[in-house]
């Protein structure tokens, strides 16, 4: 079946390192990929998503490519900033199919 | 904001109880999803309805039980709660199904429910 695996977490990093949080996926037809983040004491927001292999979603610096051949959706920021600390979910969905999230990975990000 | 609208914000009632949480989608979305969130399993999808109809079912407990009404806002009833049901409760919307072009799922505030 469908699932998403996401790199574990906490992770902290120092304002204006760069972040990659790492995401795979299977499925068995052609998904759309999402991130999602969630604020302390938030619900989820969508962050960014792609529709079909290559896409590369982008949103409030951060980056992510939908990569068909390597079955992958990594996230990524140039610079963090104390501000993005959250929790990270990548997704996916397929025709028909419900919504499949990752465990979520924790970012601080310390001054 | 989201535009959807989760009620009560807290709740807190004793093992054995039931509650009912209420989910009010964005304008015009059709589907509803509840997910529970707690600390030791993540973010676990509950059910889906679709325009008044059950579309998926995920990790939910028969104690669990949902609707969606004509008006399209849903109800999550949850039954013979137990400790171990404490969690926070999600409620999504998006346009359509699942796949297509417009599948953004778009979260409420969330229920955080305390059971004691």
């Amino acid at each position: 079946g469908d699932s998403v695996t996401q790199m574990e977490g906490p992770v902290t990093l120092s304002e204006e390192a760069f972040l990659t949080i790492n995401c795979t996926y299977t499925a068995t037809g052609y998904p759309s990929l999402f991130w999602y983040v969630q604020y302390p004491g938030e619900g989820l927001q969508l962050l960014l998503k792609a529709t079909k292999a290559d896409d590369k979603g982008s949103n409030k610096g951060f980056e992510a490519t939908y990569r068909k051949e390597t079955t992958s959706f990594h996230l990524e920021k140039g610079s963090v900033q104390v501000s993005d600390s959250a929790v990270y979910f990548c997704a996916l969905s397929e025709a028909g199919n419900q919504f499949y999230f990752g465990t979520g990975t924790s970012l601080t990000v310390i001054p | 904001d989201s535009g959807v609208t989760q009620t009560p914000k807290h709740l807190i009632t004793a093992t054995g109880q039931r509650v009912t949480l209420r989910c009010s989608p964005r304008s015009g979305d059709l589907s509803v999803y509840w997910y529970q969130q707690s600390l030791d399993q993540g973010l676990q999808f509950l059910i889906q309805y679709y325009n008044g109809e059950e579309r998926a079912k995920g990790n939910i407990l028969e104690r669990f039980s949902a609707q969606q009404f004509p008006d399209l806002h849903s109800e999550l009833n949850l039954s013979s709660l137990e400790l171990g049901d404490s969690a926070l409760y999600f409620c999504a919307s998006s346009v359509a199904l699942a796949g297509g072009p417009s599948d953004t799922q778009y979260f409420g505030p969330g229920t955080r429910l305390t059971v004691l």
